[in-house]
C-alpha cells in the first residue's frame, strides 16, 4: 500500500508563477484535505473535500485552489505564487469510522519555497 | 471555535527518563483527540486517539495519554524516553460531528539527551 503519495517533495518558485501540488491515495478514503505546516503555528488546514466532487475551505484558503474529480486525487493549485506561500505542506486523507470520528493518514510534504 | 494550546514550546529529557507533554483544547463539548508525530522530514504519524469511554489510551511506540474533561486537557505520557523519540509531537481536536477538520496544536519539539 503506497498511503498518501504527495509530488512533488521540494520546488522553487518565484512570485507570480504557478503551480499544483499533487496528491493521490490508494486506500479508498472518503475525506482529503491540505495542510500547511509553518514554524511555530502547527498545522492550518487549507481545503478538504468530503467526496468526489465536492469541496470546501479551510482556515487559510486564500490563494489555493483545489478540485476533486475523483476520489483517488485531490490537487492544490497556487495560482500567482507569493512569498508568504512559502511552507510545508502535507495532503491527508480519512475514512469515516462507525463512531464518526476520521483518523488522518498524512502523506510525507511537499516543501515549496517561493522567491 | 474550538483551539488547542501546547505550552510547552521545547522540552529535553534524558534518555531513560519519563515524559509528559501537555495538551489543552477548548470546545463547547468533548471533542475527539489526537497525538501525532513528526519525525524530521517526515510526515505525521498516529500515535493515539480517543474518542470516548476509557480515559486512559494507550498508543504505539509505548506512548498513552489521559483525558481529563475537568482539566480540558489530553496530555501525553511516556515512562522511559528513548533515543529515537527525540520528534515534533502534535496534539489534535476533531469535531464529533464528522469531517476531516482537525484543529492542531503549535507542536513540542523533543530533544533527548544520552
Amino acid at each position: 500500500n503506497a498511503g498518501v503519495t504527495q509530488t512533488p517533495k521540494f520546488q522553487v518558485l518565484k512570485t507570480g508563477q504557478s503551480m499544483t501540488l499533487q496528491c493521490a491515495q490508494d486506500m479508498n478514503h472518503e475525506y482529503m484535505s491540505w495542510y500547511r505546516q509553518d514554524p511555530g503555528m502547527g498545522l492550518r488546514l487549507i481545503h478538504y473535500s468530503v467526496g468526489a466532487g465536492i469541496t470546501d475551505q479551510g482556515e487559510v484558503p486564500n490563494g489555493y485552489n483545489v478540485s476533486r474529480s475523483t476520489t483517488e486525487d485531490f490537487p492544490l493549485r497556487l495560482l500567482s505564487a507569493a512569498p508568504s506561500q512559502t511552507s510545508v505542506y502535507f495532503c491527508a486523507s480519512s475514512r469515516r469510522l462507525s463512531s464518526g470520528a476520521n483518523v488522518l493518514t498524512f502523506g510525507a510534504g511537499s516543501r515549496l519555497t517561493v522567491l | 471555535a474550538q483551539s488547542v494550546t501546547q505550552p510547552d514550546i521545547h522540552i529535553t529529557v534524558s534518555e531513560g527518563a519519563s515524559l509528559e507533554l501537555r495538551c489543552n483544547y477548548s470546545y463547547g463539548a468533548t471533542p475527539y483527540l489526537f497525538w501525532y508525530v513528526q519525525s524530521p522530514g517526515q510526515g505525521l504519524q498516529l500515535l493515539l486517539k480517543y474518542f470516548s469511554g476509557d480515559t486512559l489510551v494507550q498508543g504505539i511506540k509505548g506512548f498513552e495519554a489521559e483525558f481529563k474533561r475537568s482539566q480540558s486537557s489530553f496530555n501525553l505520557r511516556k515512562p522511559s524516553v528513548h533515543w529515537s523519540d527525540a520528534a515534533e509531537y502534535f496534539c489534535a481536536v476533531g469535531d464529533p460531528g464528522g469531517g476531516n477538520k482537525l484543529t492542531f496544536g503549535t507542536g513540542t519539539q523533543l530533544k533527548v539527551e544520552l
